[in-house]
């Protein structure tokens, strides 16, 4: 059971690049979360999703962009990269329900904007 | 909004008890949870409350008063492997649900 996936595990962009942070998961959860941790931090919602089609803002959304074609998949773009968004980016996702909020992370994608 | 406040750092000696607290401010409140992180790791869960009174799961027991908007985690029979950092995340029910944590609190365990 490989629970949530993330791609790359770490990578370096050049100011201005672009890229897309890929996250997967295989347990038919209906929400999924992007987060970033600075250093010594706590986590920052980026963008989340209730469902496939459905996105929205979390609290520091600026600089990203999400889709969620399908319920598995919950890719991250970065249009144009700043070395504020230099962090540590983590996906999550959960079966949500109002009994219970086990949310279930990627082991994360280090990313360095130079 | 939302907002939740966790010391910053605690020592604790091998075998000892600790106790981490977490007080919030919700437009909304479904329940509160407990993560473990350890340095260069994914966040992991530990355990959630959705009403007052003591959760116990092992070593790890987890409290919350609703009416005090405070929750703490406790850790019994410390370990060296507990040394990381415990954050404190809310269900907030402005909106879609989405979870919100804590700035965290580093635990470090000394012998």
């Amino acid at each position: 059971n490989a629970g949530v996936t993330q791609t790359p595990k770490f990578r370096i962009l050049k100011i201005g690049q672009s890229m897309t942070l890929q996250c997967t998961q295989d347990m038919n959860h209906n929400y999924m979360y992007w987060y970033r941790q600075d250093p010594g931090m706590g986590l920052k919602l980026i963008y989340y999703s209730v469902g496939a089609g459905i996105t929205d803002k979390g609290e520091v959304p600026n600089g990203y962009n999400v889709s969620r074609s399908t319920t598995e998949d919950f890719p991250l773009r970065l249009e144009l990269a700043a070395p504020s968004q230099t962090s540590v980016y983590f996906c999550a996702s959960s079966y949500e329900s109002l009994g219970g909020t086990e949310a279930f992370f990627g082991q994360g994608t280090r990313l360095t904007v130079v | 909004g939302q907002s939740l406040e966790q010391p910053s750092e605690v020592t604790a000696v091998e075998g000892a008890i600790v106790q981490i607290n977490c007080t919030y401010q919700t437009s909304g409140f479904y329940g509160l949870s407990w993560y473990q992180q350890h340095d260069g790791g994914a966040p992991t869960f530990l355990s959630y409350n959705a009403l007052d009174g003591l959760e116990e799961t092992g070593r790890f027991s987890s409290f919350l008063s609703r009416s005090d908007s405070y929750g703490y985690l406790l850790l019994q029979e410390l370990q060296m492997k507990d040394s990381a950092s415990y954050f404190c995340a809310v269900r907030d029910q402005d909106g879609a649900n989405n979870l919100f944590f804590g700035t965290g609190t580093r635990l470090t365990v000394i012998p």
